[in-house]
């Protein structure tokens, strides 16, 4: 069974601190890896991820892949309160003929305090 | 664990014709939601629900309805199918009221209308 595993799963800092969020995953015919950024009615993208070692980066987030050991990790640094968000991790996994299936984690509830 | 299922894993249906799809979560959620997952376009909600018998519209919900008449139960209804509904249909269900709970997403549907 596809598995994608986030932590924490909850995680309260302050203001300026650096986080880093976790994702692991265990699926068949791995295409890519997303983040998501979940604050208002619909997640917002932030990065996929396919080869691995190569960062992104995005303002004060960057994103790397190990698909040897089959993880990612989402760095933020300085740490403002609207990072405030739930982020989510997900693998995108070919099927048949093309792209299919998307296994999300549970997330990760980042709280920055003031 | 919280398990949200999705009844289909592929669809292939004619232009005109009704499609149901639906979603069913075991962990007692009160909220459930539909998106779609278009390349480019990130997932849009188009319709969710916080309880049973009541909705609420998302960002695009022209060409939807959906119903809920249980609580474990959220179908999306496509009342005459376009070519422009060909997407992935992702359900999600999470606890308590409103978008500050994690969202936990079923393994979406493919969907092609012909």
């Amino acid at each position: 069974e596809d598995k994608v595993v986030q932590s924490p799963l909850s995680l309260v800092v302050h203001e300026g601190d650096t986080v880093t969020l976790n994702c692991s995953y265990e699926v068949t015919n791995f295409r890519s890896l997303l983040w998501y950024k979940q604050e208002k009615k619909a997640p917002t993208f932030l990065f996929m991820l396919t080869s691995s070692g190569i960062e992104k980066k995005s303002g004060r987030l960057s994103s790397i892949l190990d698909k040897k050991e089959l993880f990612s990790i989402l760095n933020i640094t300085a740490t403002q309160t609207g990072d405030s968000a739930i982020y989510l991790c997900a693998v995108l996994m070919y099927s048949g003929g093309g792209a299919d299936g998307l296994t999300f984690g549970k997330g990760t509830h980042l709280i920055i305090q003031p | 664990d919280v398990k949200v299922t999705q009844s289909s894993r592929y669809l292939v249906k004619r232009t005109g014709e009704k499609v149901f799809l639906e979603c069913v979560q075991d962990m007692d959620h009160e909220n459930m939601f539909w998106y779609r997952q278009d390349p480019g376009l990130g997932l849009r909600l188009i319709y969710f629900s916080y309880d049973v018998k009541m909705k609420e519209k998302g960002d695009i919900p022209e060409g939807y309805s959906v119903s809920r008449e249980k609580k474990e139960r959220f179908s999306l209804i496509l009342e005459s199918a376009s070519t422009n509904q060909t997407s992935m249909y992702l359900c999600a269900s999470s606890l308590g009221r409103g978008f500050g709970s994690p969202l936990h997403f079923g393994n979406g549907t493919r969907l092609t209308v012909t």
